[in-house]
């Protein structure tokens, strides 16, 4: 009973280093959501994918980029890791409908020096 | 734009009583469902409950209750006999019918229940 797998769960980066975070989902769902969050500001959008193949900008994307690689993942890449991009990231996936919830990952949470 | 308000940082309730977290929301869409989720120390997002807009009944799971009014635009969420373990944040969330569908967060209430 996965659901939303997220990789790593911790990782610490130095300025300037790239990673990317991994996230893959067992439910057949079509959208796929990357969020971060930080203190006192809720969830935030970075970039979200509606069905395979579309990726589109979120809210807070500069310093991101994403790839659907199938259905089921959807990974999120920093290229060049700030320390403002420190965060808790959460990926979830959802059935298209505003009337569906989105079911989250457990969150990686990256500390950047 | 759509807009969630959350007015209650902190909340402290006795064990077994009843809680009340307020939600108020803006939005120009006709269509949208309002969400609740929990979220403990632990840090996952656990859904709770969701409203629809043309939802006439107020929404019920379990022990948890959406007071959905819609000309106040508020979706209140009760909490009915509580439990320690129901300490955790909570975050009321909307999503409308356009575009990414993204949810938007309201900045959330921290519940802790004392025994």
């Amino acid at each position: 009973n996965a659901g939303v797998t997220q990789t790593p769960k911790f990782q610490v980066l130095k300025t300037g280093q790239s990673m990317t975070l991994q996230c893959a989902q067992d439910m057949n769902h079509n959208s796929m959501y990357w969020y971060r969050q930080d203190p006192g500001m809720g969830l935030r959008l970075i970039y979200y994918s509606a069905s395979e193949g579309t990726t589109d900008k979120g809210e807070v994307p500069n310093g991101y980029n994403v790839s659907r690689l199938n259905k089921r993942e959807f990974s999120l890449r920093l290229e060049s890791a700030a320390p403002s991009q420190t965060s808790v990231y959460f990926c979830a996936s959802s059935e298209q409908g505003f009337n569906q919830p989105q079911h989250f990952g457990d969150g990686t949470r990256l500390s950047i020096l | 734009a759509q807009k969630i308000t959350q007015t209650q940082p902190g909340m402290f309730v006795q064990e077994k009583e009843a809680v009340t977290l307020d939600c108020t929301y803006d939005t120009s869409d006709q269509s949208y469902g309002l969400f609740w989720y929990k979220q403990p120390s632990s840090g996952e997002m656990i859904f709770l409950i969701y409203q629809g807009s043309y939802d006439e009944q107020n929404a019920t799971e379990g022990r948890y209750s959406l007071n959905f009014q819609k000309a106040r635009k508020s979706a209140n969420l009760v909490i009915s006999a509580s439990q320690l373990g129901d300490s955790a944040m909570y975050f009321c969330a909307m999503r409308g019918p356009q575009g990414a569908q993204k949810l938007v967060f309201g900045q959330g209430t921290r519940l802790t229940i004392n025994p």
